[in-house]
């Protein structure tokens, strides 16, 4: 069975563009999270999708956006980029369950650099 | 006071050892406990996964938790040079993590040959 997908795996912006990351989960999968990892804050949590709603939301500014696709497809958005965005954004893909989720598992994850 | 804390490390044992992994946390609603292995430049892969206190085997792995103490554990034998990487403990109140995990900051362990 194929693994979650992320595209791109690297990307360059500069100040004040905005960026698209896609996730592709693993097949069947329902639920869609999506982390940023950077060397000061390690892991933290953006957002949850789960049947294109949005059920939880970390503590990150209106900047970064998501969505969650009828094929469970996911995308992030990140308006108006600053320097601190630069970092690994991970997606988990997990199948739901009535009082949550399964286990979360992680794909490649898309290295941003801004500049 | 973060709500997870690990020890950064680097951690450097001899092949063939034991290893022990471990974080505490501060949040009492948190049920769910995980542990993840990363390489350099790739994603978090998931390790163990057990819910409350307890012991929990997978080969080479044994994740403990004590909920009471607010601590867990990772422990890893005959411990090889593959296993050099970060390990990060992850932790939800809901199952799965649907709230988002909690993670630590990593331990990086080098397991010399």
């Amino acid at each position: 069975k194929a693994g979650v997908t992320q595209t791109p795996r690297y990307l360059i912006k500069t100040r004040g563009q905005q960026v698209t990351l896609s996730c592709s989960p693993i097949s069947g999968h329902r639920s869609v999270s999506w982390y940023q990892q950077t060397p000061g804050q390690g892991l933290q949590f953006l957002f949850e999708y789960f049947s294109e709603t949005q059920r939880n939301k970390g503590n990150f500014p209106g900047r970064f956006s998501g969505r969650q696709f009828s094929n469970s497809r996911s995308e992030m958005n990140v308006s108006t980029l600053e320097l601190g965005d630069s970092a690994l954004y991970l997606c988990a893909s997990s199948l739901p369950t009535d009082r949550g989720s399964y286990e979360q598992y992680f794909g490649p994850g898309t290295r941003l650099t801004v500049t | 006071q973060k709500e997870v804390e690990q020890d950064p490390g680097p951690l450097s044992v001899p092949e063939g050892a034991i290893v022990s992994l471990n974080c505490t946390y501060s949040n009492s609603a948190f049920q769910y406990f995980m542990w993840y292995r990363q390489y350099s430049r790739k994603g978090p892969e998931l390790l163990m996964y057990t819910y409350s206190s307890g012991n929990k085997e997978d080969g080479r792995f044994t994740a403990q938790v004590d909920k009471s103490s607010k601590y867990i554990s990772l422990f890893i034998r005959d411990s090889q040079p593959s296993d050099s990487a970060t390990y990060l403990c992850a932790m939800s109140a809901i199952r799965g993590g649907a709230d988002g995990l909690t993670f630590g900051k990593g331990t990086h362990l080098i397991i010399q040959p």
